[in-house]
């Protein structure tokens, strides 16, 4: 079965720090879909990005970077230059290739940006 | 603009009753979902729904009902069966198979 672990509860880090959330998958399939989503304290889940097994690129975006690394089932986020508005809580999900559209996400990790 | 609109926002059941969340949707995506996060945890799924007048258990579906009766709305019935309903609520959306889900701003729900 499908599983992901985000092994930090809760980070703080000072505005400006470079940060990184970690995120660990276990599956089966050799065809899935990886996911980062944004938890602001508003409460809707923002989505960030979507991997696809095939794809080991690593993507950066702005501020944001992910690294995929198949070899250790990991999807790794980085914010650099950290602001206040980072702070959220961030959820690594997964979807299996017979899944259909069902996401298992890990346990979210919560950042707090302090100014 | 398009999205996804939960209401309530908050949302108070005594011990007992039947509660129903409504999530309504204008994005015109064939699939909808719901989902129950407790404080600190991920989400889980407790219902979806990949078309109308058709809809699947999730992971935790015991306690909870769906209908589908329309491709905008997705209502979610918390009933006297589910033990401890006092959690936050999302609702989502996707378009097609795979793809990224857009959320609601959810539903808290406490039980009084």
């Amino acid at each position: 079965a499908q599983k992901v672990t985000q092994a930090q509860t809760e980070i703080s880090v000072v505005e400006k720090e470079d940060v990184t959330l970690d995120c660990v998958y276990e599956t089966r399939d050799t065809t899935y879909y990886l996911f980062w989503y944004k938890q602001p304290p508003s409460g809707e889940l923002v989505f960030l990005i979507r991997r696809n097994s095939f794809d080991e690129q690593n993507e950066i975006s702005g501020r944001y970077s992910w690294n995929f690394q198949k070899s250790t089932s990991s999807f790794n986020f980085t914010i650099t230059a950290s602001q206040v508005v980072d702070s959220a809580v961030y959820f690594c999900a997964l979807i299996e290739n017979n899944a259909g559209n069902m996401l298992t996400f890990g346990g979210g990790t919560r950042l707090m940006v302090k100014p | 603009d398009g999205g996804i609109t939960q209401s309530p926002k908050y949302l108070f059941r005594k011990e007992g009753q039947n509660v129903t969340l409504s999530c309504e949707q204008n994005l015109n995506h064939d699939a909808m979902y719901w989902y129950r996060q407790d404080p600190g945890q991920g989400l889980r799924l407790i219902y979806y729904s990949q078309i109308v007048n058709d809809f699947q258990k999730g992971d935790i579906a015991e306690g909870y009902s769906v209908s589908r009766e329309k491709k905008e709305s997705f209502p979610l019935t918390v009933t006297s069966a589910q033990k401890n309903p006092t959690a936050f609520y999302l609702c989502a959306s996707t378009e097609g198979l795979r793809t990224e889900a857009f959320f609601g701003q959810g539903t808290r729900l406490t039980v009084v």
